[in-house]
């Protein structure tokens, strides 16, 4: 079945960029998410990319896809204490509304 | 828009009660989801409903627990009798979007004693 895996933990420096990898195992993957949760919320879209896409940016934010490897990233530019929170990968196939989601990736900015 | 809205925040109980988690969806959304968050196990999808159809309840722990859509704005997970391992905190979500992006409620977290 899919599976989606992520490393648990990254820590930074306030100002740093942070990058969160994500790896996924359904080459029929179409769309893949990237969900953020900040403690006792909900998770929240941050941004999503199409399979026929290599990056994706939006203001701070940038997705990066190798299809290949089967390797999603998120990058944060200008790391905030307000950044901190669990980030979430998850994939989608064709025809399917149910993403698989990994594990999260606790990010801990430090000043 | 209100967004997915769930009730109650929090709920602390005995073991052996009756657990109902209440979900009101986005409005036009026909996709509702309901996970479980713990640390040991993540994220768990329990059931989803499409226009109010329960689709796949492979998720749901046991019989203990059931949900239902009596109508697209209203949505229940019941839990019955309640056991302290089910102690979790409980996401309702979803979704309308063509990429099927979910939305999530800020969920219910509830304690069994």
């Amino acid at each position: 079945g899919e599976d989606v895996e992520q490393s648990l933990f990254l820590s930074v420096r306030e100002g740093d960029s942070s990058v969160i990898n994500c790896t996924y195992t359904d080459s029929s993957s179409t769309y893949l998410y990237w969900y953020k949760q900040e403690p006792g919320a909900g998770l929240q879209l941050l941004t999503y990319i199409f399979s026929n896409m290599d990056m994706k940016q939006d203001q701070r934010l940038t997705v990066l896809l190798n299809k290949k490897d089967k390797h999603l990233s998120l990058r944060i530019a200008d790391t905030q204490t307000g950044d901190s929170a669990i980030y979430f990968c998850a994939e989608k196939n064709v025809g399917s509304y149910i993403p698989t989601f990994g594990r999260g990736t606790s990010l801990i900015v430090h000043p | 828009d209100a967004g997915v809205i769930q009730s109650p925040r929090h709920e602390v109980t005995e073991m052996g009660q009756e657990v109902t988690l209440r979900c009101k969806p986005i409005s036009g959304h026909d996709y509702l989801f309901w996970y479980r968050q713990t640390m040991m196990r993540g994220l768990e999808l329990l059931i989803y409903f499409n226009n109010n159809v329960p689709i796949d309840d492979s998720g749901m722990p046991e019989d203990r627990f059931s949900a239902k859509m009596p109508n697209a704005s209203f949505s229940t997970l019941k839990i019955q009798p309640s056991e302290p391992r089910d102690s979790a905190v409980y996401f309702c979500a979803s979704s309308g979007a063509r990429a099927g992006e979910l939305f999530f409620g800020e969920g219910s977290r509830l304690t069994v004693l």
